[in-house]
């Protein structure tokens, strides 16, 4: 059983399209991610839920919108899709711990959607 | 800005020797940090972490090293194998934060 799956793999679109990436796990954690791999493999946070409630918002466009409908699922939906759009996006889960708990930010990442814009 | 790591360098290395990953970070209240794996075509995989409080910890195979004074972190990995050809991330957690900030990653390429 894969722990985090994303679907789908490969996506290829127009410029100003609209498209959704989904994402679920089943280890049970309480948080999830969305992170975006540029063509340099620099992994970027772009959102975090716990519990269904956002908690980290970093500077992203507001056409990016994610949507975590349960604790098992985050969506990622992008509006009016532009070519630096293009990028590998990994959704990660993690058990949320306590400031003294180590292994609270281990993160099991899904194997990513590799989104070209055209 | 904060930043984590280097930009993208390569390390070759010849099949059994040992490896050494390098990794600077500038965030002085980072209290955690990870290792991270990530082969072509797949996501990121966890290798080692290591609490702030210490400054060596040993998995099997992998050894990671922190030197908070110069905000330095290495891998080691011993009897490199084609297997360990990869991306490597380093990434560090701020005291008491949510966020994993990731390092920009080195290629380990293993020579048979």
């Amino acid at each position: 059983d894969t722990a985090v799956s994303q679907t789908p793999k490969y996506l290829v679109t127009q410029m100003g399209n609209d498209k959704s990436i989904k994402c679920e796990q089943n280890l049970g954690h309480d948080t999830m991610y969305w992170y975006k791999q540029d063509s340099k493999k620099f992994l970027k946070i772009m959102f975090s839920y716990n519990n269904k409630e956002l908690i980290i918002n970093e500077t992203v466009p507001n056409r990016f919108s994610p949507k975590s409908p349960d604790k098992a699922h985050l969506n990622l939906h992008i509006n009016s899709l532009e070519l630096g759009d293009s990028a590998v996006y990994f959704c990660a889960s993690s058990q949320m711990g306590g400031r003294t708990s180590s292994g609270a930010n281990v993160l099991t990442f899904g194997a990513g959607s590799r989104l070209t814009v055209l | 800005g904060e930043s984590v790591g280097l930009h993208l360098p390569t390390l070759s290395v010849q099949e059994g020797d040992n490896s050494i990953i390098n990794c600077a970070y500038s965030n002085s209240a980072s209290d955690y940090f990870i290792w991270y794996k990530q082969e072509s075509g797949k996501g990121p995989q966890f290798i080692i972490d290591i609490r702030s409080n210490m400054d060596k910890r040993q998995g099997q195979r992998v050894t990671v090293l922190l030197n908070k004074t110069v905000k330095h972190l290495s891998l080691q990995i011993a009897a490199t194998q084609p297997g360990d050809s990869a991306v490597y991330f380093c990434a560090e957690r701020r005291e008491g934060g949510n966020k994993l900030v990731f390092g920009a990653g080195t290629i380990l390429r293993v020579k048979s």
